[in-house]
């Protein structure tokens, strides 16, 4: 059973960087045709797909437009394990982070979420 | 990459059936049999419950059915049950590895 832990800090100031880690068990970042995704969730955003990693013959990373610009999503093998930075957050940013294995175009496992608050 | 759009709410009695729409675009669910739901309880973290338009995976019950139509796809409950009451998202691949969400549907069962 492939299991999802995310770690990383509950509060970030305004302008700085957010950091998620989560890591792999009973799988492998490097398992064909899986990517490993990360996910927002606030009240006024509702669900908000924010970018994947996945491996087809290099690391290839894809982020919804509107984050693409200050997001950074890192795959370390060594640790089965993939992180998310975000740059320059605002309030905006505030919200449950998920990450997620995804096959089929859906996302059959989740992390258990970590609430991040940006405030100062 | 706009939201797609569900109705932010839907209720049915105990054993009856109800449907949730999910409309997109041409660009995402019209263009792809990528649509999948998930169901949340509140607090909890989203699951799984239909895949590629129509794939149920294991563990989900058969009362939960999917299908799609043009730039709208749908999800029905049929046989509803208390445990049922939870709220609803749905979501499609766009293309250029770009996934895209629902706002989500709050299901009530009266």
């Amino acid at each position: 059973q492939v299991q999802l832990l995310q770690s990383g800090p509950g509060l970030v100031k305004p302008s700085q960087t957010l950091s998620l880690s989560c890591a792999i068990f009973g799988d492998s970042l490097s398992t064909r045709h899986i990517g490993w995704h990360w996910i927002r969730q606030s009240p006024s955003r509702g669900l908000e797909w924010l970018g994947r990693t996945h491996y087809k013959s290099r690391w290839d990373v894809s982020c919804a437009t509107s984050v693409k610009s200050r997001m950074t999503i890192n795959a370390d093998t060594s640790k089965d394990q993939f992180s998310l930075q975000l740059d320059s957050v605002t309030p905006e940013d505030t919200a449950v982070y998920y990450c997620a294995r995804g096959s089929a175009y859906s996302f059959g496992f989740w992390g258990q979420g970590i609430l991040v608050t940006v405030s100062s | 990459q706009s939201a797609l759009t569900q109705p932010p709410s839907a209720s049915g009695s105990p054993g009856q059936s109800v449907t949730i729409s999910c409309t997109g675009t041409s660009s995402d669910v019209g263009a792809y049999n990528y649509v999948s739901w998930y169901q949340q309880y509140p607090g909890k973290v989203p699951k799984l419950m239909i895949s590629e338009v129509t794939e149920r995976p294991s563990g989900v019950p058969d009362r939960f059915s999917g299908s799609k139509s043009g730039n709208t796809a749908s999800l029905t409950v049929s046989g509803l049950q208390a445990e049922d009451e939870a709220d609803y998202y749905c979501s499609s691949y766009a293309g250029s590895d770009i996934w895209v969400f629902g706002g989500g549907t709050k299901l009530t069962v009266l």
